[in-house]
C-alpha cells in the first residue's frame, strides 16, 4: 500500500508568481484535504475534494483553487503568492470526508 | 466557529515518566477527534483516532480519552522515551462540515 506523496519537497517563489503543488493520494482514498501550516501553528484547513467535487473550504481567498482528478490526486493553486503564503503545505487522504486522515510529508514554499 | 486549545504549549520531562497532553475544543458537534505527532519539518502521523460515540482508545504505551461534554481529550503516554520526542497535535472533524480543526499542538521533550 503506498501511502501520502507529495511534490515537489521544497520551493522557493517569488512574491506575485503563481506556484502548483502536487498530491497523490493513498490507494483507494477518494477524498484528499489540503491544509496550510505556519511555524509553530497547528495546520489551517484550506478546502477539501471528494470524488473531484470541492466539499469544504475554509477561510482563504479565492486565489487558493484546487482540483481533484479521477486517479483522485490532487492539486493546490496559489496565484498571486503573498510573503505571508510561506508554510509547510499538507494534504491528507482519507477514504471520506469524516474519516481518519492521513497526511503526506509536506511541501515547504518560501516566498520572497 | 470550532476551536481547538491544546495545553501547555511544551512540555519537558525526565525519561520513563508518565504524562498527559491535553485538547479542549469550543463546539461539541463532533464527528471524530485525531491526536498526530510530528517530527520538525515532517508531517503527521496519525496515533489515534477517536469516534464521537467512543471515551478512549489505546496504541501501546498511548491512551487517549474523549468527553465530550466537557469539550476536553487527553493523550496519556506511559514510560516515555527521548524517541517520543516531537509535536503532539489534536484535530477534531465537526459533523457539518468534514474540515478538521487542530489546535496548535504541545511540543514534548523526553531527556534521557
Amino acid at each position: 500500500e503506498t501511502g501520502v506523496t507529495q511534490s515537489p519537497t521544497h520551493l522557493i517563489k517569488t512574491r506575485g508568481q503563481q506556484v502548483t503543488l502536487r498530491c497523490s493520494s493513498q490507494s483507494g482514498h477518494n477524498t484528499v484535504s489540503w491544509y496550510q501550516q505556519a511555524l509553530g501553528q497547528g495546520p489551517q484547513f484550506i478546502f477539501q475534494y471528494y470524488r473531484e467535487e470541492e466539499n469544504g473550504r475554509g477561510n482563504f481567498p479565492p486565489r487558493f483553487s484546487g482540483l481533484q482528478f479521477p486517479n483522485y490526486s490532487s492539486e493546490l493553486n496559489v496565484n498571486a503568492l503573498e510573503l505571508d503564503d510561506s508554510a509547510l503545505y499538507l494534504c491528507a487522504s482519507s477514504l471520506g470526508s469524516n474519516a481518519p486522515q492521513y497526511f503526506g510529508p509536506g511541501t515547504r514554499l518560501t516566498v520572497t | 466557529k470550532q476551536e481547538v486549545t491544546q495545553i501547555p504549549a511544551a512540555l519537558s520531562v525526565p525519561e520513563g515518566e508518565n504524562l498527559v497532553l491535553n485538547c479542549s475544543f469550543t463546539d461539541s458537534a463532533i464527528y471524530n477527534l485525531q491526536w498526530f505527532r510530528q517530527d520538525p519539518g515532517k508531517g503527521l502521523t496519525s496515533l489515534l483516532l477517536i469516534q464521537s460515540s467512543q471515551r478512549e482508545q489505546t496504541s501501546g504505551r498511548l491512551n487517549a480519552s474523549l468527553d465530550k461534554s466537557s469539550g476536553r481529550s487527553t493523550l496519556y503516554i506511559a514510560a516515555s522515551q527521548p524517541g517520543d520526542s516531537a509535536t503532539y497535535l489534536c484535530a477534531v472533524i465537526n459533523t457539518n462540515a468534514g474540515k478538521s480543526t487542530f489546535g496548535d499542538g504541545t511540543t514534548l521533550t523526553v531527556k534521557p
